[in-house]
């Protein structure tokens, strides 16, 4: 069975500081993996996603992810953390297993201090 | 522009009342999902649909039932609505390749008294 865990619930830093987001997965297939951002009382928007070859993969809004197999992570960063990145973040897998469904892990909130 | 839509925005109703939440997509997307958010547990699957006339269980369905009977629309409803499913619910769908993400509505507040 496939799951995600994100590590902290909520995190804290400072405007202009490395904002780093953990997850990790497990599947039994190769994954596909996700990070969706959002807001405060909208959906979801996706903001990156591995899928096969490069993995460093950079996203919408200055964020990128990197896949480590060995680590079975898929980490979430941006260099310098904006106000406008305070917002919850989930991380959701997808096993090639022929399913369209995605697992998503409990979230993480961002916050971002001035 | 396509898009998904939900309605209504906000409901409250009392235990034991059927209730129906619409989803409505205009991107032609075969895939369809219903999704409830709680704090601490994410976003878990209540049912999905991959077609018309199709429709599947997900990990927490009790309770709660779909039917699609066009590519556009699947309305979820709640046979009698218990205060356990006061909670925010999103519909998302998505193309049928395995690396197509799943766009998502704005979804609905739900709150059963």
């Amino acid at each position: 069975a496939q799951s995600v865990t994100q590590l902290g619930s909520h995190v804290s830093v400072s405007e202009g500081a490395l904002v780093l987001l953990r997850c990790n997965y497990s599947s039994s297939v190769p994954p596909y993996l996700f990070w969706y951002v959002q807001y405060p009382n909208q959906g979801l928007q996706l903001l990156l996603k591995y899928t096969t070859g490069a993995t460093l993969v950079k996203g919408i809004n200055g964020f990128e992810a990197e896949f480590k197999k060995s680590e079975t992570s898929f980490h979430l960063t941006k260099p310098s953390a904006h106000m406008s990145d305070a917002a919850e973040y989930f991380c959701a897998v997808r096993g090639m297993d022929s399913s369209y469904k995605l697992i998503f892990g409990s979230g993480t909130r961002l916050l971002v201090r001035p | 522009d396509a898009e998904i839509t939900q309605s209504p925005r906000h409901k409250i109703t009392e235990t034991g009342r059927q209730v129906t939440l619409a989803c409505h997509q205009t991107w032609n997307h075969n895939n369809m999902f219903w999704y409830r958010q709680d704090l601490g547990h994410g976003l878990r699957l209540i049912h999905y649909s991959y077609g018309v006339q199709d429709t599947n269980k997900g990990e927490v369905s009790d309770g709660y039932s779909v039917s699609r009977s066009n590519t556009e629309d699947l309305p979820l409803t709640l046979e009698s609505a218990a205060s356990s499913q006061t909670s925010v619910y999103f519909c998302a769908s998505s193309r049928e390749g395995q690396t197509d993400e799943q766009f998502f509505g704005p979804g609905t507040r739900l709150t059963v008294l």
